[in-house]
């Protein structure tokens, strides 16, 4: 079956300038999370979403960084103002529900996208 | 919180040795430990997982070893192929809000 999508793949875009960044998830994942990768770095966590609501967005860097996400479905992150160092990869991995304090048997495989390779000039 | 270091950054091995690169982690609490698979230009992909009630999980040539006294798990890869070139990732799931802590990254390169 399709696995998760991302799009655009790659966008160059000028320092000031809004972007704006989707996800499509693997159809039945609620939950859906948001990294960024830095070159030759690891993962840095944004947002997770369970549904569409975010019970965690305390990795955005800063309130220029927003994310939403219609149903259990597509979702968008959209920086404002772009500045030079948000430059990198962006990440989106989605899995099935995960009940929380279910014990380690309860937590599902987060599968990634492609990413979407941000470049501010 | 949870806290996940790993090493070593870059890894070079000859085709057909093993494989060996580690993590920590600092919270107790954390009962699930993934290790992803990136390559060029793709997103990580899971290669295989521990969850703290077994000590060790083989798939084929890569195993993985979990010591919960000295909080700290490996990913064994053995009889090394050139496919096996990536960035590996391993994780931790912190049980206070079930996020998972990512260790920096082990950039393997495999020798012809």
């Amino acid at each position: 079956g399709a696995g998760v999508s991302q799009s655009p793949s790659n966008k160059v875009t000028e320092k000031g300038k809004d972007v704006e960044l989707r996800c499509d998830p693997i159809s039945g994942h609620t939950a859906l999370y948001w990294y960024r990768q830095r070159l030759g770095q690891g993962l840095e966590f944004l947002i997770y979403f369970q549904g569409n609501s975010a019970p965690d967005k305390s990795g955005l860097p800063s309130d220029r960084f927003s994310a939403e996400r219609t149903g259990e479905s597509v979702s968008t992150l959209t920086i404002q103002r772009t500045q030079q160092e948000d430059s990198a990869v962006y990440l989106c991995a989605s899995s099935r529900p995960n009940r929380l304090a279910g014990g380690p048997n309860s937590y599902n495989e987060q599968f990634f996208g492609p990413g979407t390779r941000l470049t501010v000039l | 919180g949870e806290n996940v270091e790993q090493h070593p950054s870059t890894l070079s091995v000859q085709e057909g040795d093993s494989a060996v690169i580690k993590c920590t982690y600092s919270d107790s609490a954390s009962n699930y430990f993934p290790w992803y698979k990136q390559e060029l230009g793709k997103g990580p992909q899971l290669i295989i997982d521990i969850r703290s009630n077994v000590g060790e999980k083989k798939d084929q040539r890569i195993a993985v070893t979990l010591n919960k006294t000295a909080k700290h798990f490996s990913l064994h890869i053995t009889e090394t192929q050139p496919e096996d070139s990536a960035v590996y990732f391993c994780a931790a799931l912190e049980d206070s809000n079930y996020q998972l802590i990512w260790g920096a990254g082990t950039k393997l390169i495999i020798k012809p």
